[in-house]
């Protein structure tokens, strides 16, 4: 039974255009979301986090909505360049312990 | 060092060897966690160590699975009497600060890819 689900395996966009990347989750008592980015061969790599007790979290290109309601977040890449193409992972952490829980990764392809 | 270091990054094993894998955390940092990521999957987790204390093995596919880190800086991951569905890759993360706190972003490392034969 999967906590964390990105129901959509891969994305396509064109440079400079709004990319939106969803996931969705179970368990309402998450009280952290992250956003991973991971290139080829690499690990994954810190983007964006927001707390359960916001809705909304900006950092440059980069914004992560919560709908708690829902149990849905979304990130948006506004522009997207060639260089966002990668896997994006969700990750959420429930209260008091230590593991994240990742989805199964969306893969972004910018094209130029 | 300016990175999550782990080594080696490519390990090939016949199905019933033991390997162990090596990871070196950004220096002060407090809580280092193991992932493991098939292909196709995201990362799932492993274990978690606070300093040389490992709090949480919960994630440990079998006895088979072993970690350490003996003087809160180094950690390694043994897996004895490798199978092939160990394959996978295993990611090493740390943070600076405890695992409940905050946000606690996890810095990783590129990972350690096992392929048992």
């Amino acid at each position: 039974d999967q906590q964390v689900k990105q129901n959509s395996p891969s994305l396509s966009v064109q440079e400079g255009r709004i990319s939106i990347l969803n996931c969705d989750y179970t368990n309402s008592m998450f009280d952290y979301f992250l956003w991973y980015k991971k290139y080829p061969a690499e690990g994954p790599t810190f983007l964006i986090s927001i707390s359960s007790i916001k809705d909304k979290n900006e950092d440059g290109r980069f914004t992560v909505f919560l709908n708690k309601s829902a149990k849905h977040l979304s990130l948006h890449i506004v522009p997207s360049q060639p260089g966002d193409s990668a896997v994006y992972f969700c990750a959420a952490r429930s209260p008091g312990t230590y593991k994240y829980i990742f989805g199964t990764g969306t893969r972004l392809k910018v094209l130029a | 060092g300016a990175g999550v270091s782990q080594s080696p990054r490519y390990k090939v094993a016949k199905r019933g060897q033991d390997v162990a894998l090596r990871c070196d955390p950004i220096s002060g940092h407090v809580s280092l966690f193991w992932y493991q990521q098939a292909l196709g999957q995201g990362p799932e987790f492993l274990t978690y160590f606070q300093n040389e204390a490992q709090l949480d093995k919960s994630g440990l596919p079998s006895d088979r699975f072993f970690a350490e880190r003996p003087e809160g800086s180094v950690s390694t991951l043994k897996i004895q009497r490798t199978q092939q569905e160990d394959s996978a890759v295993y990611l090493c993360a740390s943070s600076e600060g405890l695992a409940g706190a905050g946000a606690n972003v996890l810095t990783f490392g590129a990972g350690s890819r096992l392929t048992v034969l």
